[in-house]
């Protein structure tokens, strides 16, 4: 069962534009969140990440939203560039493994 | 380097054969785990080691899997008897602790014909 959900496979966005990327959890018991971007031919690359007593945290054009009453997590890219083009997963930390989901492809059009 | 380190990057074997796969982890990361990713599919937690502790093989999908960690470093994942299904990208990661994000590898594209 996923317990990790990014519903959206795919999003295309204008260059400059924001991008918001969604996730969705079910379990409760999840303390740290994280989001990862995937070029083709490589392995994931950490972006940003989130503790659950936390509901936002940036760091630079990216910023990390938690709302753990909806068990819900989004990842706001400002200003999108074309650049940031890559499969996104967002991950869930429980116990000793990081359960991710199936990704979002962004696609930033020049 | 600086980073995880996988080899070798494919790997193409035959059905029923043995397979092993390396993972060099940052150096003084404690934590280490393998995922692998199918065609169209998330990432799938296979093992997990940290320190000196008994591993958390929970996530191997049969007893064809194996994997050791030599020294608290060197981390090697071995698939027997190879089969179609096994085809996948297979991923290792670090981090300094538990708990805290993890970095990983280029990953190694295995392909069972």
């Amino acid at each position: 069962d996923q317990q990790v959900k990014q519903n959206s496979p795919s999003l295309s966005v204008q260059e400059g534009r924001i991008s918001i990327l969604n996730c969705d959890y079910t379990n409760s018991m999840f303390d740290y969140f994280l989001w990862y971007k995937k070029y083709p031919a490589e392995g994931p690359t950490f972006l940003i990440s989130i503790s659950s007593i936390k509901d936002k945290n940036e760091d630079g054009r990216f910023t990390v939203f938690l709302n753990k009453s909806a068990k819900h997590l989004s990842l706001h890219i400002v200003p999108s560039q074309p650049g940031d083009s890559a499969v996104y997963f967002c991950a869930a930390k429980g116990g000793n493994q990081f359960y991710f989901g199936t990704g979002t492809s962004l696609t930033v059009i020049p | 380097g600086a980073g995880v380190s996988q080899s070798p990057s494919n790997k193409v074997t035959e059905k029923g054969k043995d397979v092993e796969l390396r993972c060099d982890p940052i150096s003084g990361h404690t934590a280490l785990y393998w995922y692998r990713q199918s065609l169209g599919q998330g990432l799938e937690f296979l093992i997990y080691f940290q320190g000196n502790s008994a591993p958390d093989k929970s996530g191997l999908p049969s007893d064809r899997f194996s994997a050791e960690r030599t020294g608290g470093s060197v981390s090697t994942l071995t698939i027997q008897r190879t089969q179609q299904e096994d085809s996948a990208v297979y991923l290792c990661a670090s981090s300094p602790r538990q708990g805290t994000e993890a970095f990983f590898g280029q990953g190694t594209r295995l392909t069972v014909v």
